[in-house]
C-alpha cells in the first residue's frame, strides 16, 4: 500500500527566507504526486504535480518541487517566503486506477508559520 | 466557473442522528471524490464515484457510512447515527474524466454533541 511521509510537523521562518518542506513516499510504481496548500477553515488549493517528466516541476505562488526517484521524495521548495504563504502544506501520491490518480494518499501535513 | 460546492459548511448534530453532507462537483466533472480529515491529521480517502456508480469505497466504514452521486443532483455522504468520533472536517473533490487533478472543496465540518 502506498503511504506518504512528512517528517516535519511544524516549520517556522522569518518572511524572505527560503523554505523547504520534505516529503517521502512509499508506492510501488512511478508515483503521480502532488503538493496542496490548506489555509485555515479552507478546502485544498493544488500547488503542483508529478507525473513523469522533467523532476523539477514548477507550481503557482513561486513553489518548486523536486522529484528523487533515488530517496522517494519529492521535497517542496520557495526561495523567498512571504506571510501570506502561512498555512498548512500537504504532500500527496495517486493510486492510479485505469491509468487516472483516483485515489489520494496524503501526509499528515507541515504547518508553516511565517514571522515578520 | 464555479468551483467544487459544498453546503452545509458547518453542521452540528446530537449523537444518534443522521448527517447529510452535500457535494456538486466543478461544472464538466463527472467524478467525484470524499476525504476525512480527523483533527490534527491528514486527509483519508473514502469513497470515489462517477454518475449513478460507487467505483472504490474501500476507505469507506463499514456500518453507518453511504455515499451516492445521482444522475441528477449534487453528491451526497450520508451519516446514519452519527457518533462523537465521526467529528471531523470532510472535504470533496471532483476531476474531469480522463484527468489526473482533483479539486477540492471547502469542506463540511461536522460537531457531533
Amino acid at each position: 500500500a502506498q503511504s506518504v511521509t512528512q517528517p516535519d510537523i511544524h516549520i517556522t521562518v522569518s518572511e524572505g527566507a527560503s523554505l523547504e518542506l520534505r516529503c517521502n513516499y512509499s508506492y510501488g510504481a512511478t508515483p503521480y504526486l502532488f503538493w496542496y496548500v490548506q489555509s485555515p477553515g479552507q478546502g485544498l488549493q493544488l500547488l503542483l504535480k508529478y507525473f513523469s517528466g522533467d523532476t523539477l516541476v514548477q507550481g503557482i505562488k513561486g513553489f518548486e518541487a523536486e522529484f528523487k526517484r533515488s530517496q522517494s521524495s519529492f521535497n517542496l521548495r520557495k526561495p523567498s517566503v512571504h506571510w501570506s504563504d502561512a498555512a498548512e502544506y500537504f504532500c500527496a501520491v495517486g493510486l492510479i486506477s485505469s491509468g487516472y490518480a483516483r485515489q489520494l494518499t496524503f501526509g499528515s501535513g507541515t504547518q508553516l508559520t511565517v514571522l515578520p | 466557473n464555479a468551483g467544487v460546492m459544498q453546503n452545509p459548511r458547518h453542521l452540528v448534530r446530537r449523537r444518534g442522528q443522521e448527517a447529510r453532507l452535500r457535494c456538486s462537483p466543478m461544472k464538466g466533472h463527472s467524478h467525484v471524490y470524499w476525504y476525512r480529515q480527523l483533527p490534527e491529521e491528514g486527509l483519508k480517502f473514502m469513497v470515489y464515484l462517477q454518475k449513478e456508480n460507487i467505483i472504490d469505497e474501500s476507505g469507506m466504514p463499514k456500518e453507518r457510512f453511504s455515499a451516492e452521486f445521482p444522475k441528477e443532483g449534487p453528491s451526497i455522504l450520508r451519516i446514519q447515527q452519527v457518533v462523537r468520533g465521526d467529528s471531523a472536517a470532510y472535504f470533496c473533490a471532483s476531476s474531469r474524466s480522463g484527468s489526473n487533478i482533483q479539486y477540492f472543496g471547502a469542506g463540511t465540518r461536522l460537531s457531533v454533541l
